[in-house]
């Protein structure tokens, strides 16, 4: 089993669709839940950042954190044709060393059809 | 644009062959991290710096060494290349070492094994 699974997609919604983007993780020492977004050809950008459990919103997009079901989502309401990209999920734990790397999902290619 | 820079764009060698990229930190940052991006393997960690010394490894190659110098720039060696080692391969920053720290992204250089 990969350490964080990610549903590649693609996803094809019409402009201002609700989407609902998921990973799913497996190593219970991750505290840090990011997403990134990544156009094509160019490199990852962070979009959202969350520490332990709970929810976070900026703007249009919405991150959630369930630790227990080990679960982390991301929302975008009302979604635009240039939010088409990909995006990629990642995590990390707080335990020192190696730890502290990023591990990333495989990312879901996005497009959002005018 | 993150301010992180990485040169060159792209790079077509053969295989065998010995190639160095090069990354420019973000101002301040002390931290630089290396990634692999492929189709099949996604976004994967290769190793960290900081402020000069190796902080974590990932899943980095033999083959494959890195270094920051005391300007803070990092160069990644691929030596005795093979066709796999074709990718995407990213410089990241940040601030310090730590995790709860956002990973600032270069533009990536494209790497084509012929």
């Amino acid at each position: 089993q990969k350490e964080v699974e990610q549903d590649p997609g693609p996803l094809s919604v019409p402009e201002g669709a609700i989407v609902s983007l998921n990973c799913t993780y497996s190593n219970s020492a991750f505290q840090y839940f990011m997403w990134y977004r990544q156009y094509s050809r160019k490199g990852p950008e962070l979009l959202m950042y969350t520490y332990s459990s709970g929810n976070k919103e900026d703007g249009r997009f919405t991150a959630q954190v369930d630790k227990s079901s080990k679960y982390i989502s991301l929302f975008i309401r009302d979604s635009q044709p240039s939010d088409s990209a990909t995006y990629l999920c990642a995590m990390s734990s707080n335990s020192g060393g190696s730890n502290y790397k990023l591990t990333f999902g495989k990312g879901t290619l996005l497009t959002v059809n005018p | 644009d993150s301010g992180v820079t990485q040169t060159p764009k792209h790079l077509i060698t053969a295989t065998g062959q010995r190639v160095t990229l090069r990354c420019s930190p973000r101002s301040g940052d002390l931290s630089v991290y290396w990634y692999q991006q492929s189709l099949d393997q996604g976004l994967q960690f290769l190793i960290q710096y900081y402020n000069g010394e190796e902080r974590a490894k990932g899943n980095i190659l033999e083959r494959f060494s890195a270094q920051q110098f005391p300007d803070l720039h990092s160069e990644l060696n691929l030596s005795s290349l093979e066709l796999g080692d074709s990718a995407l391969y990213f410089c990241a920053s940040s601030l310090t070492a730590s995790p709860s720290n956002e990973q600032f992204f270069g533009p990536g250089t494209r790497l084509t094994v012929l």
